[in-house]
């Protein structure tokens, strides 16, 4: 079982669609990341969080310590929004480990 | 400047190459890793320095080998690879090697490699 698993692992969406993405953490975590990694393998960090909720744009990340879990939103979405979307964590032991991604890919 | 610049983006090798594969970042960052993704898979950590010393090596086979020149230079010496080593190999920087998720990490765009 892996330590970080995220849902859906694929999801297509019409462009303006809400989406959701989903990551459960099975460690006690320091920090949670947020990663987008467009076609052709960069890696862009969209957000940290430790607690609460973070905003940047169309993109809303909010995690629950408690139950360990972390969402991250996307409101009116967009082509350009297509890509793969990594969950990673960074347990209490200074361990990192990344959730296997979620591949989205928005239709206009 | 807040990049993490690697090159080459593509790199084609025969198993009997030597090849390096250079990152550099100007954010006067101490920590920067290696990590090994294959298609459709999370990125695998290889190594972690900190403060130009090899502080993590993730049992990463002897064919890879690191070096940090200087703080600002991370390359990664390949040598006598397999075809199973196809793969995208990223680079990535942080304030501090406990850092890369503590803080904002940034990442380079990677170097797709192919052993033929």
């Amino acid at each position: 079982k892996n330590e970080v698993e995220q849902s859906p692992q694929n999801l297509t969406a019409q462009e303006g669609e809400f989406i959701t993405i989903n990551c459960s953490y099975s460690v006690g975590i320091s920090a949670l990341h947020w990663l987008q990694q467009h076609p052709g393998g960069g890696i862009v960090s969209l957000f940290m969080l430790s607690s609460g909720k973070k905003k940047h744009g169309r993109l809303i990340a909010t995690i629950n310590i408690q139950e360990k879990h972390s969402s991250l939103h996307i409101t009116a979405s967009h082509p350009r929004d297509s890509a793969v979307y990594i969950c990673a964590v960074l347990d209490t032991g200074n361990q990192f480990y990344f959730g296997t991604g979620t591949s989205l890919t928005v239709i206009p | 400047d807040t990049e993490v610049t690697q090159t080459p983006k593509h790199l084609v090798m025969g198993m009997t190459n030597k090849k390096s594969l250079k990152c550099e970042q100007h954010m006067g960052h101490r920590a920067m890793y290696w990590y090994k993704q294959k298609a459709k898979k999370p990125p695998e950590l290889m190594f972690v320095y900190s403060y130009e010393k090899l502080s993590i090596n993730e049992s990463v086979p002897s064919r890879f080998s690191p070096e940090c020149p200087n703080s600002s230079l991370l390359n990664l010496h390949l040598h006598a690879l397999q075809p199973e080593d196809s793969a995208l190999y990223l680079c990535a920087s942080s304030q501090d090697v406990a850092g890369i998720l503590r803080t904002e990490a940034f990442f380079g765009q990677g170097t797709r490699l192919t052993v033929v």
